[in-house]
């Protein structure tokens, strides 16, 4: 089955304590995103990666790291977690390609509270 | 820079009615636009994608509609059922392929 998959799905945190959220697919996309849903606010994207040791910054980059050394894996690092990243978290695979429509699969989100 | 907006943010309809959700973007130039459906606490599930260069896409009692002139695209839902119940979003890819999402509108059907 196609899909992509986060873990974990859920964490609660304290502030400055180094965490990884994880995010893999089995679709063999080459581009893979992250995005943060917060009330009021709607779905921001933070990082992305075009392919394998490819990655940039998205609208809302600043308190997170990403890596790509894997095209299946794309894990979101919070190196000092704050409380103003308590959010939901989505990760997103698609092919690319400039001019072809491509859907973007979303993982099942990982809900995140930093105490 | 490229907003999003969904009109209405809230609709309760009663099971069985045809219903329309509006989503308007600034500015024309997308790839494509992409409808996603999100239950609560849950991830997105893409409905429809409409590329740039189509008018419409159907699946089942969905349809959706794209005018990249006027910066605008509805989702119409014919015979409403009580599943249908969940946050619609309308996103819109640019080049490159971020996705900027509206903020969505929560349906709630009732039986």
């Amino acid at each position: 089955e196609a899909q992509v998959t986060q873990n974990p799905r859920y964490l609660i945190t304290v502030t400055g304590k180094k965490l990884t959220v994880t995010c893999s697919q089995n679709m063999n996309h080459e581009y893979m995103s992250w995005y943060r849903q917060d009330p009021g606010l709607g779905l921001r994207q933070i990082y992305y990666s075009m392919n394998v040791e490819v990655t940039d910054k998205g609208d809302v980059p600043e308190g997170y790291k990403v890596s790509r050394k894997e095209k299946r894996n794309f894990p979101l690092i919070l190196e000092s977690p704050s409380p103003n990243q308590t959010s939901l978290y989505f990760c997103a695979s698609s092919t690319l390609g400039t001019k072809k429509a491509k859907t973007q699969y979303f993982g099942p989100g990982t809900r995140l509270l930093v105490l | 820079k490229q907003e999003v907006t969904q009109i209405p943010a809230a609709l309760s309809v009663p099971e069985g009615e045809n219903l329309v959700l509006n989503c308007s973007f600034t500015d024309s130039a997308i790839y494509n636009l992409q409808w996603f459906r999100q239950d609560p606490g849950k991830g997105l599930t893409s409905l429809l994608l409409i590329q740039s260069s189509q008018r419409e896409q159907t699946s089942g009692r969905l349809n959706a509609s794209l005018d990249k002139s006027s910066g605008r695209s509805t989702l119409y839902i014919a015979a409403s059922q009580p599943g249908d119940s969940a946050t619609y979003l309308c996103a819109v890819e640019e080049a490159g392929t971020a996705l900027i999402f509206g903020k969505g509108t929560t349906l709630s059907v009732s039986s």
